[in-house]
C-alpha cells in the first residue's frame, strides 16, 4: 500500500495568514484527494487533486480559499488561504490507485493539524 | 450522503469478538462495500472490502449478507488497540470515498 507523507504535521497560525500543506506518495497513485475533518466530527472531502489541471472542488469549498497543485503522480499541495479560527481543522491527504475504483483502498496520511489564533 | 448506517456506537469486552453492523439496503450490485477505522490522532486505515462473498485478512473478517443489504465487520478478539471509529463505505464508481458518522468502538480491558 501506498505509504503518504504530510507536512507539516501540525502547525499555529495566526488569522489572515496562509499556509500550504505538502503531501508526498512514495509511488505514483491515480487519484489524490484533500479531506478536512474538523474538531470531534467526520471527514469532508475538500477536492480531487488533478495532476496537470484544476482541481475539482466539492460543494462549499473554492479555489481561492483552498487552492491545490498536483504537479505530478506523487505530490500534491493544499493551501489553506487566509486562514479564520474556523479553518482550525485536521486535513489529510489521501490516495488511491488505478484499477476498478471499487475494488482498490484508498489510503491516508496522518494529516496536518492546523489551529489558527 | 454516506449511504450506509451504522450505530453510533459500541462496546466490547478485551479478548471478546466484536461484530460491527453496517446497513446499505440501497446498495446497488456493482457496489463494493468497504471498512475503514481511525484510531486516535491518525488518519483513517483501511480494514477491508468486499462485493459478494466474505472476505478474510489479517485485521478482520467481513460478513456479507446473501442480499448485500447488510455486512458485518467481525474483530475475532478486541484488543485495546482496536479502540476506534469504525467507517462502513460504499463507493460509487470513481467517485472519492465519503464518510458517515461511523460508530465508535470502545474496548474495555
Amino acid at each position: 500500500s501506498a505509504v503518504i507523507s504530510q507536512k507539516p504535521s501540525r502547525d499555529i497560525c495566526q488569522r489572515g495568514t496562509s499556509l500550504t500543506i505538502q503531501c508526498q506518495v512514495d509511488s505514483q497513485v491515480t487519484m489524490m484527494f484533500w479531506y478536512r475533518q474538523q474538531p470531534g466530527q467526520s471527514l469532508t472531502l475538500i477536492a480531487t487533486a488533478n495532476q496537470g489541471s484544476e482541481a475539482t472542488y466539492e460543494s462549499g469549498f473554492v479555489i481561492d480559499k483552498f487552492p491545490i497543485s498536483r504537479p505530478n503522480l506523487t505530490f500534491s499541495t493544499l493551501t489553506v488561504s487566509n486562514m479564520s479560527p474556523e479553518d482550525s481543522s485536521i486535513y489529510l491527504c489521501s490516495v488511491r490507485t488505478g484499477g476498478d475504483y471499487g475494488d482498490q483502498p484508498q489510503h491516508f496520511g496522518d494529516g496536518t493539524r492546523l489551529s489558527i489564533l | 450522503d454516506a449511504k450506509t448506517t451504522q450505530p453510533n456506537s459500541m462496546e466490547s469486552n478485551e479478548e471478546e469478538p466484536v461484530h460491527l453492523p453496517c446497513n446499505h439496503s440501497t446498495i446497488s450490485g456493482t457496489d463494493y462495500i468497504h471498512w475503514y477505522r481511525q484510531l486516535p490522532s491518525q488518519g483513517p486505515e483501511y480494514v477491508i472490502h468486499g462485493l459478494t462473498s466474505n472476505v478474510n485478512n489479517r485485521m478482520a473478517s467481513l460478513a456479507i449478507a446473501e442480499d448485500r443489504k447488510s455486512s458485518t465487520l467481525i474483530l475475532h478478539r478486541a484488543t485495546l488497540r482496536d479502540a476506534a471509529v469504525y467507517y462502513c463505505i460504499r463507493p460509487s464508481g470513481n467517485t472519492p470515498l465519503v464518510f458517515g458518522k461511523g460508530t465508535r468502538l470502545s474496548v474495555i480491558a
